[in-house]
């Protein structure tokens, strides 16, 4: 069974204290995996995608970086609007036809001035 | 700009009406998506089609159904609505297979 799971549940840091978010998946192969910003009462906004180990994507105070079994998001520096849920969809080869995202249960981040 | 839009944003109802919520999407995208978000679990695949005439169950399809008539909408039907379908749901679409997908502002259900 696929799954991907995130940690920690919830993290706090002052504003401008870098630090890293996780994601780690279990799937029998990885076709592509996904980072989304979720603000309080919206919808989740796409941010990255990766495809392969090694992979390295950057938005402004974000990197994400993928190795065989997970994959990273790097906060450098981070302001108090980056306060948000972040979350992790994995899309895995499940057999032909399959297209489906398996989402983990996020990330609360709160940057504190 | 091209967005995706869903209505109502908030609904209250019964336990046994039939509620359907709405899904409309300007960016031609064939592929189109339903969740649901709960507390203490990720956002889980409800339908999903990969164009006009297509549906196809995800992981937690019983009590809802879908149909596509067209390529901008996907509305998502509650047969007889229960306590457990109130949650979060979201709508989103992806321009190819596999790419990632543009989520709705989602609408809140509240069954009582």
């Amino acid at each position: 069974e696929d799954q991907v799971t995130q940690s920690p549940e919830a993290l706090r840091l002052q504003e401008g204290e870098s630090s890293s978010l996780n994601c780690s998946y279990t799937v029998s192969g990885l076709r592509g995996l996904f980072w989304y910003r979720q603000d309080p009462g919206k919808g989740p906004e796409f941010l990255f995608t990766l495809y392969s180990a090694g992979e390295e994507k950057e938005k402004e105070r974000l990197k994400a970086t993928l190795t065989k079994k997970e994959s990273f998001l790097h906060i450098t520096a981070p302001k108090p609007e980056d306060s948000a849920t972040y979350l992790c969809a994995v899309h895995p080869y499940s057999g032909a036809g399959s297209y489906q995202l398996t989402f983990g249960k996020g990330t609360k981040l709160s940057v504190i001035p | 700009d091209a967005e995706i839009t869903q209505s109502p944003r908030h609904k209250i109802t019964e336990t046994g009406r039939q509620v359907t919520l709405a899904c409309h999407q300007t960016w031609n995208h064939n592929n189109m998506f339903w969740y649901r978000q709960d507390l203490g679990h990720g956002l889980r695949l409800i339908h999903y089609s990969y164009g006009v005439q297509d549906t196809n169950k995800g992981e937690v399809s019983d009590g809802y159904s879908v149909s596509r008539s067209n390529t901008e909408d996907l509305p998502l039907t509650l047969e007889s609505a229960a306590s457990s379908q109130t949650s979060v749901y979201f709508c989103a679409s992806s321009e190819n297979l596999g790419s990632e997908q543009y989520f709705g502002p989602g609408t809140r259900l509240t069954v009582t």
